[in-house]
């Protein structure tokens, strides 16, 4: 399975943008990169996953390095809500299609 | 629609006893996954269906626990002699499609307390 590297926590001010990085140097090359989140005493919810091309949706935007190795994800407008456990997953066939969690980077948002 | 269900949302047991734990996927999903979380830590994989089949279950601790899907959307896990190490939070996702490719959608978890 791949290995991936997050911070374990990283502070923003409200509505400003937040960049979590990952790194996940041992990806196969037919894994996609997949973001959720777990707000506090929630169940992970999905966020965002690519393969090669950056990627946006409503929620964030996912940035790509060009070999793969890493990726950043990108909260345009941090608001209260955003406060969350953020988690970078290399998903597809490599792991038999399994879900890996490692232990995500914290966000805390100051108003 | 409906998301992904668990029941019961909190289960209360004493160590020894046999625990049945529900999943109801979304409806025309093939994947379904199990995890359970500890607190302060991430959620750890148990087991993978693609329909009726475990892809992977080796994520399963020990022989006490079990889990089915026998018609391809409800799974139940099931946990004999319970002990107080599994007093955790099982967390159940489904997702359809390629796998990789594809987003899962979790429910809100059955708080287990073995006491």
């Amino acid at each position: 399975d791949a290995k991936t590297t997050q911070p374990n926590s990283m502070e923003s001010n409200e509505e400003e943008p937040v960049h979590l990085p990952c790194n996940h140097s041992t990806i196969s090359g037919t894994d996609y990169i997949h973001w959720y989140r777990q707000l506090p005493s929630q169940g992970p919810e999905y966020v965002i996953h690519g393969l090669t091309s950056n990627v946006n949706n409503r929620m964030a935007s996912l940035a790509i390095a060009e070999d793969r190795k890493s990726s950043t994800l990108i909260l345009h407008r941090a608001t209260l809500r955003d406060a969350a456990v953020y988690y970078c997953i290399p998903h597809g066939s490599s792991n038999t299609g399994k879900l890996i969690f490692g232990q995500g980077t914290t966000l805390q948002v100051k108003p | 629609g409906a998301g992904v269900s668990q029941t019961p949302s909190n289960k209360v047991t004493e160590k020894g006893k046999y625990v049945e734990l529900r999943c109801d996927p979304i409806s025309g999903h093939t994947a379904l996954y199990w995890y359970r979380q500890s607190l302060g830590q991430g959620p750890e994989f148990l087991i993978y269906f693609q329909g009726t089949g475990a892809a992977d279950d080796s994520g399963l601790p020990n022989d006490r626990f079990f889990a089915v899907r026998p018609e391809g959307s409800v799974s139940t896990l099931k946990i004999q002699r319970t002990e107080r190490g599994d007093s955790a939070v099982y967390l159940c996702a489904s997702s359809f499609g390629q796998v990789g490719n594809t987003e899962a959608f979790f429910g809100q978890g059955t708080r287990l307390t073995v006491v």
